[in-house]
């Protein structure tokens, strides 16, 4: 059975920074892209970043491009997302989303629950 | 950076036939893919590709596109088929660079 299980959200200040992580499991990691999809309260899906399955290849959107970083490491199962400079419009429940494909096809076939950043001083 | 359009807010009759429909330029190099979330649910996956459906998801729904328009069809709609459906589709850029369509509220009648 896959599983993805987010971890590391919280309440932080705006420009501080948080590191999310998404473990892993029920399928051979390193075979699949992943990416982080943020949903704001009560608004829709928003794509944040996505990454090929050996690093390769990244990208992010515009809203976070320069403040947020993917990673993954697929010796651990784990996919990573570093956010610094947090804004209040950065406040959401993040997911984590794995691709269909080894490359980002953009199909996310499965999900994790989410964890909920928010940011607010 | 492309973007999707999708009409907020769709209805149908129980056991009628819907379309839902996303609008974009990357849609004419790309087939998008379709989510359904339900409240407090992470979304669900129901067509990729040229009309492929994950297992587990019922064939009443089903995927077309023609040009810079997508639809996904849902055949004999469901109370559960009550959701909020988004569209998803790669930048036709060839980054790395994915967009979601607002997403359509789906009501059953």
């Amino acid at each position: 059975e896959v599983q993805l299980v987010e971890s590391g959200g919280g309440l932080v200040q705006p420009g501080r920074s948080l590191r999310l992580s998404c473990a892993a499991s029920g399928f051979t990691f390193d075979d699949a892209a992943m990416h982080w999809v943020r949903q704001a309260p009560g608004k829709g899906l928003e794509w944040v970043s996505g990454i090929n399955w050996d690093s390769g290849k990244i990208g992010y959107a515009d809203s976070v491009k320069g403040r947020f970083t993917i990673s993954r490491d697929n010796a651990k199962n784990s996919l990573y997302l570093q956010m610094n400079s947090l804004r209040p419009e950065d406040t959401a429940l993040y997911y984590c989303a794995k691709d269909r494909g080894y490359s980002a096809l953009g199909d996310f076939d499965y999900w994790g629950q989410g964890t909920l950043v928010t940011v607010s001083s | 950076s492309s973007e999707l359009t999708q009409d907020p807010a769709v209805s149908v009759a129980l056991g009628q036939t819907v379309r839902i429909t996303c609008q974009g330029d990357s849609l004419r190099s790309f087939y998008p893919s379709w989510y359904q979330q339900k409240p407090g649910q992470a979304p669900v996956l129901v067509i990729y590709g040229n009309n492929n459906r994950p297992s587990g998801i019922p064939d009443r729904f089903s995927g077309s596109s023609s040009g810079n328009t997508a639809s996904l069809t849902v055949t004999g709609a469901q109370a559960d088929d009550e959701a909020d459906y988004y569209c998803n589709s790669r930048d036709s850029s060839g980054n790395l660079l994915m967009v979601f369509g607002g997403g359509t509220k789906l009501t059953v009648l």
